[in-house]
């Protein structure tokens, strides 16, 4: 069974380009989510979905980042207009269900830099 | 989610046991106790979790406390590849949406 699946693994944009980053998660889980960590900061919460549907999205800026999980293929998170302060690690998780308990299995990252 | 507090760092010699201390002095009864850990250049990966009782796996035990104010992540022979930050987190059993709340954790250092 393969691990969740994050593409790519390095990013390089220029500022003002779009940049957008895959997450493929384990197989039968239906919750991903999506972290940031920015250089020398802890990693912080952006975006819960399910299938179709966001379900928190309490953490994502609230201009040029938008991300969706369609019914089929992996989940998208899309920055439009990068800017040098979006350079950071962007990890995906998924789990099985959402409750207390079960465990969140995370990507390798993609490392998006934006010269 | 409840706030938990933990040392920024640690240092630990190989093969010895390490004791990673969290407090959580505002957790709710339905709170778990979760630990994840992140080594170098690598997304986060879950550790351990527990509600009341010990708990033990391949990879740790988790101690906590009888008033659950608190808990400890034991790890039993340190190696080298556990040089990690680790991550204590507060999840409530129902009414939240799962999103992890990462705090600063403890970077844990070992030493051959």
């Amino acid at each position: 069974n393969a691990g969740v699946m994050q593409n790519p693994r390095h990013l390089v944009r220029r500022r003002g380009q779009e940049a957008r980053l895959r997450c493929s998660p384990m197989k039968g889980h239906s919750h991903v989510y999506w972290y940031r960590q920015l250089p020398e900061e802890g990693l912080k919460f952006m975006v819960y979905l399910q299938k179709e549907n966001i379900i928190d999205e309490s953490g994502m800026p609230k201009e040029r980042f938008s991300a969706e999980f369609p019914k089929e293929g992996p989940s998208i998170l899309r920055i439009q207009q990068v800017v040098r302060g979006d350079s950071a690690a962007y990890f995906c998780a998924s789990s099985f269900g959402l409750a207390g308990v079960d465990e969140q299995f995370f990507g390798p990252g993609t490392r998006l830099t934006v010269l | 989610d409840a706030k938990t507090t933990q040392p920024n760092s640690m240092e630990s010699n190989e093969e010895e046991p390490v004791h990673l201390p969290c407090n959580h002095s505002t957790i709710s009864g339905t709170d778990y106790i979760h630990w994840y850990r992140q080594l170098p250049s690598q997304g986060p990966e879950y550790v351990i979790h527990g509600l009341t009782s010990n708990v033990n796996n391949r990879m740790a035990s988790l101690a906590i406390a009888e008033d659950r104010k608190s808990s400890t992540l034991i790890l039993h022979r340190a190696t080298l590849r556990d040089a990690a930050v680790y991550y204590c987190i507060l999840r409530a059993l129902s009414g939240n949406t799962g999103k992890l709340i990462f705090g600063q954790g403890t970077t844990l250092q070992v030493k051959p």
